[in-house]
């Protein structure tokens, strides 16, 4: 069965600083991997995916994600922290489950930034 | 943004009523979702559809019943509301299979049940 786990429940950076939120997954086969961002009284709105076509994936916000098949990782990053970064960010997998893709969330890294 | 609907936006009930929430899409997507999401448990699947009519349980669905009469529109039922079912609700959409089913979310329903 897939799952996933992030590590750290709270992230806190100054601005400017780098932002590493963890990620790790398991899964039978290889997965397509996705990163969202929550702001706050908002829906989650989809950061990044690897889909296997390129290991290191490119977001929206200047974020990316490295995709190490070998660490099981999928782990977010930003070289330089805004203050507007302050959200929650939530990894997720998907899995070929009986035909469908079955979709598996992390319980969600709250990054706050420090001005 | 994906055009996802939810409504209410937030709604107050008391123990006991029945709650409806609806979710409506206008991107013709086969899937529906609906999620709760509560602080240290993530988001967690309630139920989801595949097509009109077509759906299933989800990991936490006890409580709760759905029903998708159109394409564009999957509602979720509260036959009797309890107090554990104060959370946030958010629907989202996905084709199924294309990208790994890239699910696009809602902007949710926050419910109070006192």
């Amino acid at each position: 069965a897939q799952s996933v786990t992030q590590l750290g429940s709270h992230v806190s950076v100054s601005e400017g600083a780098l932002v590493l939120l963890r990620c790790n997954y398991s899964s039978s086969v290889p997965p397509y991997l996705f990163w969202y961002v929550q702001y706050p009284n908002q829906g989650l709105q989809l950061l990044l995916k690897y889909t296997s076509a390129a290991t290191l994936v490119k977001g929206i916000n200047g974020f990316e994600a490295e995709f190490k098949k070998s660490e099981t990782s999928f782990h977010l990053t930003k070289p330089s922290a805004h203050m507007s970064d302050a959200a929650e960010y939530f990894c997720a997998v998907s899995e070929n489950s009986g035909g469908y893709q079955k979709v598996t969330f992390g319980i969600g890294t709250k990054l706050q930034v420090i001005p | 943004d994906a055009g996802i609907t939810q409504s209410p936006r937030h709604k107050v009930t008391e123990t006991g009523t029945p709650v409806t929430l609806r979710c409506h899409q206008t991107e013709n997507h086969r899937y529906m979702y609906w999620y709760r999401q509560d602080p240290g448990h993530g988001l967690r699947l309630i139920h989801y559809s595949y097509g009109v009519k077509d759906t299933d349980k989800g990991e936490v669905s006890d409580g709760y019943s759905v029903s998708r009469s159109k394409t564009e529109d999957f509602l979720l039922t509260l036959e009797s509301a309890t107090s554990s079912q104060t959370s946030v609700y958010f629907c989202a959409i996905s084709d199924g299979t294309r990208e790994g089913n890239t699910q696009y979310f809602g902007p949710g329903t926050r419910l109070t049940v006192l």
